[in-house]
């Protein structure tokens, strides 16, 4: 009965792959959220994705791209990956204006 | 651009003592302030407060924001070591994207 969830938890990959971390939500929200947590701690908002409408957080490279299926799921697709990709990258989802619940984060390695 | 400053950034206190975390933000039409608790995984929720002078409690803990100096506090009281954490402050503005702006936290220790 998890509320959000991530997978994978851990990624390890080299320099230049694609890969992607997917997330789902079964509160019923209406809007989800990437976040990237460095290796200071620091958390920033990457992505939030509302009704089909996506806004992006004008920093993020164009690498990174936001899928979303329905409404239950936002999914992180990062291609090309670099040393600087290396972060934890947390899912979040709420309702509009109110409280944001949190993943259990990707820990994403890059070699 | 949007700024949520915390501090202390770290702080040690032994158990059975009071703390008090600061947050000071600027906003852009500020909607509300939140904090959370991060242990070695998710942030966890713990208050959201949009009014001044409300104060929020849970517990030991409770929390209180002025809106016109622009800044909330998070007290602890009877520390334990189980309150040893990052604490993470956060501000939405009151744009459609409901985007959270984090603060750098303040990590507690807590020591027996």
């Amino acid at each position: 009965d998890t509320a959000v969830s991530q997978t994978p938890k851990y990624l390890v990959t080299q320099m230049g792959n694609d890969k992607s971390i997917k997330c789902e939500q079964n509160l019923g929200h209406d809007t989800m959220y990437w976040y990237k947590q460095d290796s200071k701690k620091f958390l920033k908002i990457m992505f939030s994705y509302n009704n089909k409408e996506l806004i992006i957080n004008e920093t993020v490279p164009n690498r990174f791209s936001p899928k979303s299926p329905d409404k239950a799921h936002l999914n992180l697709h990062i291609n090309s990956l670099e040393l600087g990709d290396s972060a934890v990258y947390f899912c979040a989802s709420s309702q509009v204006g109110n409280t944001q619940y949190f993943g259990p984060g990707t820990r994403l390695t890059v070699l | 651009e949007d700024k949520v400053v915390q501090s202390p950034l770290s702080l040690v206190v032994h158990e059975g003592d009071t703390v008090t975390l600061n947050c000071s933000y600027e906003v852009t039409n500020f909607r509300s302030l939140l904090w959370y608790k991060q242990e070695k995984k998710a942030p966890t929720f713990l208050f959201m407060l949009t009014s001044s002078g409300i104060e929020k409690k849970s517990g030991r803990l409770s929390s209180i924001l002025d809106k016109k100096e622009l800044f909330s506090i998070l007290n602890i009281t009877a520390t334990q070591t189980g309150d040893s954490a990052v604490y993470l402050c956060a501000v939405s503005d009151q744009t459609g994207a409901n985007n959270l702006f984090f603060g750098t936290g303040t990590r507690l220790t807590v020591i027996p």
